[in-house]
């Protein structure tokens, strides 16, 4: 099965300030990756999605963006923060959509 | 768009007790439909999937089925254990994963 990792775990960051977020999958190649933002109460949302090496697609427009520079690496970034960006941040993988879905252990974002 | 509900969103049973959890879904054209199970600050578990033309799915003391017709789907976990208290979400693959809010389960010892 995959194993997703993610940094940092939890990150503190003033509003304003540029963020970020690094996932990395092993034990599998050219996979889907997700990216969602799970606020305190409420479900997943997804962000953004790929299927391959710069290939980006947005479903929520805002002051988030992605990039994919390699197969198994999927970065979330923000030139400067809101205080709405406060969450927890989750990367995922699957291989098809008739595949499961995998997920890493989040990133916890306070903006202050 | 799809939309996944989850009832109860909180349900606390004695230790032992079989229980059901309830997922809904509004559009029946899904690919499969996941269970996954998330402790807290951590992230989600896979625990069972289910294809769009299967009916169940079993792993240990976990059974997932699966009514694309009516749009649901159950999860029933068979004498349950304080090690199961976590949320557990549901997602209908369409075009992209359709999360649930969960279902908060406590199981007391």
């Amino acid at each position: 099965s995959q194993t997703i990792h993610q940094w940092p775990a939890t990150l503190v960051q003033p509003v304003g300030s540029p963020l970020s977020l690094e996932c990395t999958v092993e034990g599998t190649s050219n996979p889907n990756l997700y990216w969602y933002r799970q606020a305190a109460g409420r479900g997943l949302q997804l962000l953004f999605y790929s299927v391959g090496i710069g290939q980006i697609s947005s479903e929520v427009p805002q002051n988030l963006s992605a990039s994919r520079p390699q197969d198994r690496q999927f970065i979330l970034s923000s030139k400067k923060l809101l205080l709405s960006d406060s969450g927890f941040y989750l990367c995922a993988s699957g291989r098809s959509s008739y595949n499961e879905q995998f997920f890493g252990p989040g990133t916890r974002l306070t903006v202050l | 768009k799809q939309e996944v509900t989850q009832i109860p969103a909180a349900l606390s049973v004695p230790e032992g007790e079989n229980l059901v959890l309830n997922c809904s879904f509004t559009d029946s054209a899904i690919y499969n439909l996941q269970w996954f199970r998330q402790d807290p600050g951590k992230g989600l578990t896979s625990l069972l999937l289910i294809q769009s033309s299967q009916r169940e799915q079993t792993s240990g003391r976990l059974n997932a089925s699966l009514d694309k017709s009516s749009g649901r789907s159950t999860l029933y976990i068979a004498a349950s254990q304080p090690g199961d208290s976590a949320t557990y979400l549901c997602a209908a693959r369409g075009n992209q994963f359709y999360f649930g809010t969960g279902t908060s389960l406590t199981v007391i010892p």
